[in-house]
């Protein structure tokens, strides 16, 4: 069983702070990791995607992957109240008969208060 | 802007009738796409893989002949939910690669559709 393991929350900061969101994953062999954004009620929303361990930032959002540790976070800087949602982390399973498919996270709820 | 176009995005039915949802790709060919269900506080869980001119592929336990899957063409597949009861009644949606790009790229979503049986 594939398993990704997330915090589900709700972690809550001021505006302004860093939100800080934590993924594990069991598979070894994944090769690629995903982080989305859903508002209730609406579909994901791709926020960011990293291959390679290391840092990757894309405005205020920087995903970090750590693969001996079989880690993928997400830091948001300078939080908004508009970045109130649950993040899901996702990840591409490496192969067999689940090659190319994503499993999904439970999701950590954050909420940004003023 | 929306990649992945899904239609209807609310549909409430009674139990025994069957529902379609359609999942468009736009402005690229998806030879591929993925339907997933998301119940009420709970992650998105993978039902099957679409793919144009073959037969579905079904998760472990999703029931295929009340889940129809129809990819005809390289820009639309449908779901179709067959004599839906209410435990049915849940968050549907479709993803796809854009462009048919790598296994590993990322999946783009549809807006989801929300099944309510009564």
């Amino acid at each position: 069983q594939k398993e990704v393991e997330q915090n589900s929350g709700p972690l809550s900061v001021p505006e302004g702070a860093i939100a800080s969101l934590n993924c594990t994953y069991s598979d070894r062999g994944s090769q690629s990791f995903f982080w989305y954004r859903q508002y209730s009620g609406k579909s994901p929303e791709l926020i960011m995607f990293i291959y390679s361990n290391g840092d990757k930032e894309d405005g205020r959002f920087t995903a970090q992957l750590n693969k001996a540790s079989q880690y993928v976070s997400l830091l948001i800087r300078d939080s908004q109240p508009s970045d109130s949602a649950t993040y899901l982390c996702a990840v591409n399973n490496a192969g067999g008969t689940s090659y190319g498919k994503l499993t999904f996270g439970q999701g950590t709820i954050l909420t940004v208060h003023p | 802007g929306a990649v992945v176009s899904q239609h209807p995005s609310r549909v409430i039915c009674k139990s025994g009738t069957s529902v379609k949802i359609e999942c468009r790709s736009l402005d690229f060919q998806a030879t591929t796409m993925f339907w997933y269900r998301q119940f009420p506080k709970q992650s998105l869980m993978l039902m099957a893989t679409s793919n144009e001119g073959s037969k579905a592929t079904y998760e472990q336990g999703v029931e295929k002949d009340k889940f129809l899957i129809n990819h005809a063409s390289l820009t639309l597949s449908t779901l179709t939910v067959t004599s839906a009861h209410p435990e049915d009644s849940s968050f549907y949606i479709c993803s796809a690669r854009k462009g048919g790009g790598a296994y590993n790229s990322p999946l783009h979503f549809g807006n989801g559709t929300r099944l309510t049986v009564t």
